[in-house]
């Protein structure tokens, strides 16, 4: 079972890129890696999710080292309305009807500001 | 496309009380989880589905929570009886398994908010 590490907080301005980095040093070759964001009073709602090397779509980018030790959620130019909880998540999606372990760490709450 | 519904939205109850939540996910989704979220915490699994067979109960509490998925699709969470600490947010998702792969997207509901007094 990989488990996450991220900073529990962290504040920034809009218009801004914001890099929020998520530690999993015991990930396995078949984890893939997947990034929810989470508003007050609901559920958490899929961002990004990556394997190795870097992923870009619409809202984010995710970089993931060699290594695969760490990664990165980039969002760019962000506004006040991506203030929510990140969530960096580590699972095995390869194998239909394994138990997966998907567990959540505890998120980092970015804050933007005007 | 119509998401992961659940209800009911909010429920108190007083401990030793039962309560059940339902979850109906997205048509086609062969995986559904439930998950705990106590205020200021990240969600925490419950049980993992994969059609109507549980694939990981292991951080289910089996003293006092059951669920069930019958026909592979609609979901109940059971709590019986209920304690102070069973205060949380219940959170329902499900995901697609497409060619034997699971897509690895979890699509939540907005949660059931459960107070215990």
């Amino acid at each position: 079972l990989a488990k996450t590490t991220q900073p529990i907080s962290m504040d920034s301005y809009e218009g801004q890129e914001v890099n929020i980095t998520c530690s999993h040093n015991n990930i396995a070759t078949n984890d893939y890696i997947t990034w929810y964001q989470q508003f007050p009073s609901q559920g958490p709602r899929f961002i990004i999710q990556g394997y190795k090397t870097k992923v870009t779509n619409e809202v984010a980018s995710l970089f993931i080292p060699a290594d695969r030790k760490s990664s990165t959620l980039s969002l760019p130019r962000v506004s006040l309305s991506d203030t929510a909880v990140y969530y960096c998540l580590v699972g095995d999606y390869v194998s239909s009807g394994s138990a997966r372990q998907l567990t959540f760490g505890s998120g980092t709450q970015l804050t933007v500001l005007p | 496309e119509a998401g992961v519904a659940q209800s009911p939205r909010y429920k108190i109850i007083e401990k030793r009380q039962s309560v059940a939540f339902w979850c109906n996910p997205i048509s086609g989704h062969a995986t559904l989880y439930w998950y705990q979220q106590i205020l200021g915490q990240g969600p925490k699994l419950l049980i993992q589905f994969q059609n109507n067979g549980v694939v990981d109960d292991s951080q289910l509490p089996k003293d006092r929570f059951s669920a069930e998925r019958l026909k592979g699709v609609d979901s109940t969470l059971k709590i019986q009886p209920a304690k102070l600490e069973d205060s949380a947010v219940y959170l329902c998702a499900s995901s697609l398994v497409a060619g034997g792969r699971d897509t690895g997207e979890l699509f939540f509901g907005e949660g059931s908010r459960l107070t215990v007094l």
